[in-house]
């Protein structure tokens, strides 16, 4: 099992542009999310995803979206690129029973200019 | 309001000390706490949960709830226990909540 995988690993945007991360993961597990990794803040939660097509907000959720077509998928999409969004992003997973835990794929580091 | 509070953020100990790495949470209910580790290269990883009780990799946390603590413990540190540590709250809902982690280094 690959378990979360995610792409790219690096990606460097201009302001205004949009683009999609991906993330995939092979363990059927039906609770997937996202977070932002930044420095002095832990991970906070973007959006998450309790199973396909069922999606909702997290801590930080404005100027990104996502859609969840199947279990295996869960992009995220930065609508309007900002430097703020300057961030390692983290996609995970978990089984419903034992959402406690959940699997992290290896991170994107993102840099907006 | 719902809140994890790591106060560390570099903590440096020498090999063989003890090492204790502080968690301090803010929640209603009853609490279901949890240590993640993320070594260099590596992914993060869940480490252990307060309800299990376990001991891995020869750390402990005791959940403290009249001190809303659950502070992570070893004995002697490792040069290899050096990594980022967060402490983090399942609050329900599928959600969970991470502290702002503290990396541990540990010198020979």
């Amino acid at each position: 099992n690959a378990g979360v995988t995610q792409t790219p690993k690096f990606q460097v945007l201009k302001t205004g542009q949009s683009m999609t991360l991906q993330c995939a993961q092979d363990m059927n597990h039906e609770y997937m999310s996202w977070y932002r990794q930044d420095p002095g803040m832990g991970l906070r939660l973007i959006h998450y995803s309790v199973g396909a097509g069922i999606t909702d907000q997290g801590e930080v959720p404005n100027g990104y979206n996502v859609s969840r077509s199947t279990t295996e998928d869960f992009p995220l999409r930065l609508l309007s690129a900002a430097p703020s969004q300057t961030s390692v992003y983290f996609c995970a997973s978990s089984y419903s029973g034992d959402p406690y835990e959940q699997y992290f794929g290896p991170g994107t580091r993102l840099t907006v200019t | 309001a719902q809140r994890v509070t790591q106060p560390e953020k570099l903590l440096s100990v020498f090999k063989g000390a003890p090492v204790e790495l502080k968690c301090n949470y803010s929640y209603s209910g009853s609490p279901e706490l949890f240590w993640y580790v993320q070594y260099s290269r590596q992914r993060l990883q869940l480490l252990l949960r307060h309800i299990s009780r376990e001991s891995i990799k020869g750390f402990t946390a005791d959940l403290n709830k009249g001190e809303t603590s659950f502070h992570l413990k070893k004995p002697f540190a490792q040069e290899e226990d050096s990594a980022m540590y967060y402490c983090a709250l399942y609050t329900g809902g599928f959600k969970t909540i991470f502290g702002a982690g503290t990396r541990l280094f540990v010198k020979a």
